[in-house]
């Protein structure tokens, strides 16, 4: 079946660390995103990419990083430099950037301690 | 992007109509309406879009008013498995941006 994959679905990382999450796609989607979203709260863009080795900061991309090297992955690094990182980050993918059809993965829950 | 204004709570009775609003007064020309939901711990799904008639598929329909200015999402007989944040979005069709998702509204289904 065609998905979008988040690994792993719980990240617990000791403060000053680097992490990376995963976000892979088999529906041969163009365009990528991540958000993060914090209790009662909205979604928050943190980078997109429509194409493979183009990607574009979103509201909230300080202390994140981003490659999109192959069409099917859009890894996710939280650098040291975020200065409130624990939080749920979702990942989608969609046909193309207009807003229709996004997928969700079923989103990592980061916890920094 | 339009911003959008939609009411932070509702309750509906399972079996009833849900009828959520959504006020999008700057919308231009070609924006479209988005609704997405998420249920808790999930990732959004999408539910529908249009742009100016009314639609409807198997999940909701989308009636959106002559001016354009505001839309209203109708889950026809909710269930308790509908009770989720429900996100009204307005974007460009070719903004070749991302959605930009607010705080939604949380419906809660009731028996």
């Amino acid at each position: 079946d065609g998905g979008i994959t988040q690994s792993p679905k719980y990240l617990f990382r000791k403060e000053g660390q680097n992490v990376t999450l995963s976000c892979e796609q088999n529906l041969n989607h163009d365009a990528m995103y991540w958000y993060r979203q914090d209790p009662g709260q909205g979604l928050r863009l943190i980078y997109y990419s429509q194409i493979v080795n183009d990607f574009q900061k979103g509201d909230i991309a300080e202390g994140y990083s981003v490659s999109r090297e192959k069409k099917e992955s859009f890894p996710l690094t939280v650098t040291s430099a975020q200065k409130n990182p624990t939080a749920f980050y979702l990942c989608a993918s969609s046909i193309d950037p207009t807003g229709y059809g996004y997928t969700f993965g079923s989103g990592t829950r980061l916890t920094v301690v | 992007d339009a911003k959008t204004t939609q009411p932070p709570s509702m309750d509906c009775a399972e079996g009833r109509a849900a009828n959520l609003p959504c006020n999008h007064s700057t919308i231009s020309g070609n924006e479209y309406v988005y609704w997405y939901r998420q249920i808790h711990s999930q990732g959004p799904q999408y539910i529908i879009h249009g742009l100016k008639n009314n639609e409807t598929n198997e999940m909701a329909s989308l009636i959106i008013t002559e001016d354009r200015k505001s839309s209203t999402l109708i889950l026809p007989h909710a269930t308790l498995r509908d009770t989720a944040v429900y996100y009204c979005i307005v974007s460009y069709s070719n903004s070749g941006y991302a959605l930009n998702f607010g705080k939604g509204t949380s419906l809660l289904v009731t028996p």
